[in-house]
């Protein structure tokens, strides 16, 4: 039941954007797309969350494809505390979140 | 406004012991989540519930492991006689309201060891 695709790790420069993709390609018409991260010893936080359009609130944007397939999280400046573990998930019908094994971001000073 | 409340934060247990993890909602939240995080990994969504009511528990192992969401208090995730592959951290989330559209709210744990 692995839905979702993303890197295993990445890196970026403090204070410099950063695109964190996924690929989500047997996705359904009314799945909706959630982004969690999660900080080392610390639950799961909320990031975002959108169906079809891109999605802007005060942590971050995201762009969703136009076939909905895939979809990109941009943290417009990544600071060291955005450092963590990022989980692009879909919401099926039920309420139940399929956490991939994330994205995990190191930010370097 | 307190948030998704665990306890307790670290649990230790001998095998074949039983160990209760509680899980207190955030005020006004009615639905609760029970995932999983074995080491290295991605959570796994275990059981949902609501007052009084299990709505879907399709990620539960079918042996040793219980959850209940009482009309009054915490919900409960119980695993008996328990084993070292139990080892894991535990997380409970919870939601106002159910919606594929609605934020699910987590605490910070339970992590349990099993000697």
């Amino acid at each position: 039941d692995a839905k979702t695709t993303q890197p295993n790790s990445m890196e970026s420069n403090e204070e410099e954007p950063v695109h964190l993709p996924c690929n989500h390609s047997t996705i359904s018409g009314t799945d909706y797309i959630h982004w969690y991260r999660q900080l080392p010893s610390q639950g799961p936080e909320y990031v975002i969350h959108g169906l079809t359009s891109n999605v802007n609130n005060r942590m971050a944007s995201l762009a969703i494809a136009e076939d909905r397939k895939s979809s990109t999280l941009i943290l417009h400046r990544a600071t060291l505390r955005d450092a963590a573990v990022y989980y692009c998930i879909l919401l099926l019908a039920g309420n139940q979140f399929y956490f991939g094994t994330g994205t995990s971001l190191t930010v370097i000073p | 406004n307190a948030g998704v409340m665990q306890n307790p934060r670290h649990l230790v247990r001998r095998r074949g012991q039983e160990a209760r993890l509680r899980c207190s909602p955030m005020k006004g939240h009615s639905h609760v989540y029970w995932y999983r995080q074995l080491p290295e990994e991605g959570l796994k969504f275990m059981v949902y519930l609501q007052k009084e009511n299990i709505i879907d528990e399709s990620g539960m192992p079918k042996e040793r492991f219980s959850a209940e969401f009482p009309k009054e208090g915490p919900s409960i995730l119980r695993i008996q006689q328990v084993v070292r592959g139990d080892s894991a951290a535990y997380f409970c989330a919870s939601s106002p309201i159910r919606g594929q559209y609605n934020e699910q709210f987590f605490g910070p744990g339970t992590r349990l060891t099993v000697l």
